[in-house]
C-alpha cells in the first residue's frame, strides 16, 4: 500500500519569499494533518482537515500560513512571506477517520524547509 | 507547565541493556496515550499504544499511571536498531495529538 506522499523533500528559500508544499494522503483516508517539527522538538499540529473541511486550525499562524484541501484528497500548505523561524520539517499525516476514538496517523517523509 | 514533558536524553546504553523512559502530561482529561518512534531524518511511526492495564509487545513494555499522570516505556535487551528518538504522545479523544519533544536513545555496541 502506498504511503503518504509529500513534495518537495527539501526546499531552501530566502526570508520574505513564498513557498508551497504538497501532500497526497493514503487512499481512502478522510483526515489529513499538517505538522511543523522544529529541530529538537516534537511535531506540532498546524491544521487538520476532514475531507475538504477544516477541523482544527487553532495553531496555524494565519497571517502567513494557509492550507487547502479543495477536493478532499491532496492538500497544499503555503507560507507567504517566510520568516527565519519557519525553518523546520513540515510533516503531512493522514488517518482513516477522525472521531471520538483514535485512528492511527501515518506520516509522510516530510519537507525540510530552510529559510535564509 | 508543558502539556507533555520528556527527558530529552540522550540515553547512551550498551547492547543488551534495559532502558526506561518516562513522560508526564498535564491534562488530566487525556484519554489516549502512545509512544511513537522517530529515526534520524525520518517521519514518526507509531510504536505502541499505552493502555491503562499496561501492555507489552516483545521487548517493549508501556505503562500508564493516571493518578500521577505519567507514561513509561521500557525496552529490554536493547538492540543497535533501537537507536532512535521516542516521542510520547497524548490526546483527549477527538482533540489533536500532543507530542513531547522526544527522548533520544543511542544503543552502543
Amino acid at each position: 500500500e502506498a504511503g503518504v506522499a509529500q513534495s518537495p523533500r527539501y526546499k531552501i528559500i530566502e526570508k520574505r519569499q513564498s513557498v508551497a508544499f504538497w501532500c497526497n494522503p493514503i487512499s481512502g483516508h478522510a483526515t489529513l494533518y499538517w505538522y511543523q517539527q522544529i529541530l529538537g522538538q516534537g511535531p506540532k499540529l498546524l491544521i487538520q482537515f476532514q475531507n475538504n473541511g477544516v477541523v482544527d486550525d487553532s495553531q496555524l499562524p494565519k497571517d502567513r500560513f494557509s492550507a487547502e484541501r479543495l477536493k478532499g484528497v491532496d492538500s497544499t500548505l503555503k507560507i507567504q512571506p517566510a520568516k527565519l523561524e519557519d525553518s523546520a520539517v513540515y510533516l503531512c499525516a493522514s488517518s482513516f477517520l477522525s472521531s471520538s476514538s483514535y485512528n492511527e496517523q501515518f506520516f509522510g517523509p516530510g519537507t525540510r524547509l530552510t529559510v535564509l | 507547565r508543558k502539556e507533555v514533558e520528556q527527558d530529552p536524553g540522550p540515553f547512551n546504553v550498551p547492547e543488551g541493556a534495559t532502558v526506561a523512559f518516562n513522560c508526564t502530561y498535564s491534562n488530566s482529561a487525556s484519554q489516549s496515550f502512545f509512544w511513537y518512534r522517530q529515526d534520524c531524518r525520518k517521519e514518526p511511526k507509531l510504536l505502541m499504544s499505552v493502555y491503562s492495564s499496561g501492555n507489552e509487545d516483545g521487548r517493549f513494555t508501556a505503562q500508564l499511571n493516571r493518578a500521577s499522570q505519567y507514561i513509561s516505556l521500557l525496552i529490554r535487551d536493547s538492540k543497535l536498531s533501537d537507536s532512535a528518538t521516542y516521542l510520547c504522545v497524548v490526546t483527549s479523544g477527538n482533540t489533536p495529538l500532543v507530542f513531547g519533544k522526544g527522548t533520544r536513545l543511542s544503543v552502543i555496541a
